[in-house]
């Protein structure tokens, strides 16, 4: 499968406690993006790698949130001192150019 | 500030029909519209981008239209089958001083069921 891969699929966690996910993008992608998204809502833009460079961070996103992409190539992203807010889906997606091709999601539940 | 909106959140319809989906938005000048499906607990899949400059592209049983003076696109399916029960996003560029880097703004989404 040559699609973008996401791991865990699952994470629960306590409040307070530290997780750190990581997105496998298609290959010969540059563009990798971090999406958030809650039930009944749309996905929400987080952050924004072209190869390892990141260009852009949602004002949303506060300073717990931090994403790497060494090499340009796999990205993770770590979520410190996890909130019961954070509970959610979070979508990786990689792009050529204009259309996203996204990872089946990290569902994150914090207790 | 900028917003979309998908007019409805859930869609029944009897397969066979077509299904319409609308999506508007307000303060967005997108150079491009595109529709995804998302399956529960899957993440969304592309399926059709239209260019400002397009007024209709179709896909197989896809048609999407584009009107910027309206500020709307209707998505529809026709010939639908219980098969393409899913949620359905529609995504704007997120419109930055022309520096957005093609991240995307969803609307809210429809849930579509197609009933046998």
């Amino acid at each position: 499968d040559t699609g973008v891969s996401q791991d865990p699929r699952h994470k629960i966690t306590k409040r307070g406690q530290n997780v750190t996910f990581r997105c496998d993008p298609i290959s010969e992608h540059n563009r990798l993006y971090w999406y958030r998204q809650t039930l009944g809502q749309g996905p929400e833009f987080l952050t924004y790698f072209q190869n390892e460079a990141q260009l852009e961070k949602s004002r949303l996103l506060s300073d717990r949130f931090s994403a790497e992409r060494p090499k340009g190539s796999f990205s993770t992203l770590e979520i410190q001192r996890t909130e019961q807010g954070d509970s959610a889906m979070y979508l990786c997606a990689s792009s050529p150019k204009s259309e996203q091709f996204f990872g089946p999601g990290t569902r994150l539940t914090v207790l | 500030s900028q917003k979309i909106e998908q007019n409805s959140e859930a869609l029944n319809i009897q397969e066979g029909k077509t299904a319409t989906l609308t999506c508007n938005y307000t303060n967005y000048s997108p150079a491009y519209l595109q529709w995804y499906r998302q399956d529960p607990g899957r993440g969304p899949v592309f399926l059709l981008l239209i260019r400002e400059n397009e007024k209709e592209k179709r896909k197989e049983r896809l048609k999407v239209t584009f009107d910027t003076t309206l500020k709307q696109s209707l998505f529809h399916i026709t010939a639908s089958q219980p098969a393409d029960s899913a949620t359905y996003l529609c995504a704007l560029e997120a419109d930055a001083g022309g520096t957005s880097y093609g991240k995307l703004t969803f609307g809210q989404g429809t849930i579509l069921t197609v009933h046998p």
